[in-house]
């Protein structure tokens, strides 16, 4: 495993349309992340989950928006009817949280991105 | 809550000058920082961190970043830069608390190395 994944590399759709994004992290990384880039601006934190449970949503995930990591693997982002202001870059990172103690500081390593265009 | 402030937003320099990306930051709370570079079409790497104890931080490709508290400060440096340094570059800070660290970016900083 040499890193985190992230397929299609680039998605072009029409306004409306449902789209849907998968993420593979490193095998043995217990927490997963996704972050939208848009142009010109630095990565925003949309939601992340340890394991299958989603922990924490930003705002900016609307009700349009889904994630889910069933087994606590791979994780999809799904975006339903599609707007032309959800044209961005969809990045993935994971990390490996360490059991008992303080909550250290765990580096995120992340995937090369979705590319997704909206017409 | 944390925020970031990149205050130049492209950086042209010539092939083996050198060359500071700034970076101030602005949290409540004690911090981590960390500098991270984008290639185009690429996801993010990792350059270096400030976790704790010395504020001269070395990481990969011979950059170093200086923690400046009183600053509130995470400068990035290099000496000596390469045409393959071209990329663009992220300042990004978490609360060194407890429980999940949510990372915030700065806008970025584009270098463009010139031969």
């Amino acid at each position: 495993d040499t890193g985190v994944s992230q397929d299609p590399r680039h998605k072009i759709t029409k306004r409306g349309q449902n789209v849907t994004f998968r993420c593979d992290p490193i095998s043995e990384h217990n927490r997963l992340y996704w972050y939208r880039q848009t142009l010109g601006q630095g990565p925003e934190f949309l939601t992340y989950f340890q394991n299958e449970a989603q922990l924490e949503k930003s705002r900016l995930l609307s009700d349009r928006f889904s994630a889910e990591r069933p087994k606590g693997s791979f994780s999809t982002l799904e975006i339903q009817r599609t707007e032309q202001g959800d044209s961005a870059m969809y990045l993935c990172a994971s990390s490996l949280r360490l059991a008992g103690g303080r909550e250290l500081y765990n580096e995120q390593f992340f995937g090369p991105g979705t590319r997704l265009t909206v017409l | 809550a944390q925020s970031v402030t990149q205050l130049d937003s492209q950086v042209p320099v010539f092939e083996e000058a050198p060359v500071e990306l700034r970076c101030n930051y602005s949290s409540s709370v004690s911090v981590y920082l960390f500098w991270y570079v984008q290639y185009p079409n690429q996801g993010l790497q990792l350059l270096l961190k400030y976790l704790s104890g010395s504020t001269l931080v070395k990481g990969i490709n011979g950059f170093e970043a200086e923690f400046n508290k009183s600053q509130t400060s995470f400068h990035l440096r290099k000496p000596s830069v390469h045409i393959s340094d071209t990329a663009e570059y992220f300042c990004a800070v978490s609360p060194n608390s407890g429980g999940y660290q949510k990372v915030t970016f700065g806008t970025g900083t584009k270098l463009q190395v010139i031969p």
